[in-house]
């Protein structure tokens, strides 16, 4: 069974960074690109970005490039994402999810709830 | 980006056939998947490449479309199917819909 495991709840101050993990097991963690995903309260799922366990390489979407830093440690088989400069707006919920072969995500975290408060 | 639209919110008997439909704003091929969310939950897969049944989803879904136009289905509707239902693409990077609210009457 694929079991993607999230670190806990973040409060965080603005203009401060935070680093969220993703533990996986059950599968080969470097057969499998990771990718995160941010939802906001009352609102859709947005992309940001993607990282091949197997050698690092990342793809960013463009509006997270200079927010989201994603790596990847193959030996504890985890998966991190860094978020920088914190404002309201990244308040939200963010996951970590498997993906599959032809785009779906089989396999999401429990996801991290962040909250950017003074 | 390519915009994926869906209606907001829906509400059906339990027993009762319910399509949610999600429009493309460009195409995509075949490369649409849908999402079950439930409050407080992670997404879960419930259809890949457009009609293709996810490992351990009920039979009652199902998928179809191509292009711009997809449909996702769920045949008898039963009380536990209450969530909200996403499509997603994934032929130019990834996007998601908004969203559609199935309510049961």
């Amino acid at each position: 069974e694929v079991l993607l495991q999230q670190s806990g709840a973040e409060l965080v101050r603005p203009g401060s960074s935070v680093k969220i993990s993703c533990k996986a097991s059950g599968y080969t963690f470097t057969d499998y690109y990771m990718h995160w995903v941010k939802q906001r309260p009352e609102q859709g799922l947005v992309w940001i970005g993607r990282i091949n366990p197997a050698n690092g390489n990342t793809v960013y979407a463009e509006k997270f490039k200079s927010k989201a830093t994603l790596t990847a440690d193959k030996s504890s088989n985890t998966a991190y994402m860094q978020l920088s400069s914190l404002t309201s707006e990244d308040t939200a919920t963010y996951f970590c999810t498997r993906r599959i072969t032809w785009g779906g995500f089989d396999g999401w975290g429990q996801g991290v709830m962040v909250t950017v408060s003074s | 980006d390519t915009v994926l639209t869906q209606s907001p919110a829906l509400a059906v008997s339990p027993g009762e056939r319910v399509s949610i439909s999600c429009r493309a704003s460009e195409g995509v091929n075949s490369y649409m998947h849908w999402y079950q969310q439930k409050p407080g939950q992670q997404p879960k897969l419930l259809i890949y490449k457009a009609s293709n049944l996810a490992s351990g989803v009920p039979a009652r879904f199902s998928g179809s479309g191509s292009g711009t136009d997809f449909t996702l289905t769920i045949d008898p509707v039963e009380a536990d199917d209450t969530a909200t239902y996403f499509c997603q693409q994934s032929w130019n990077d990834y996007t998601f819909g908004a969203g559609t609210k199935l309510e049961l009457k």
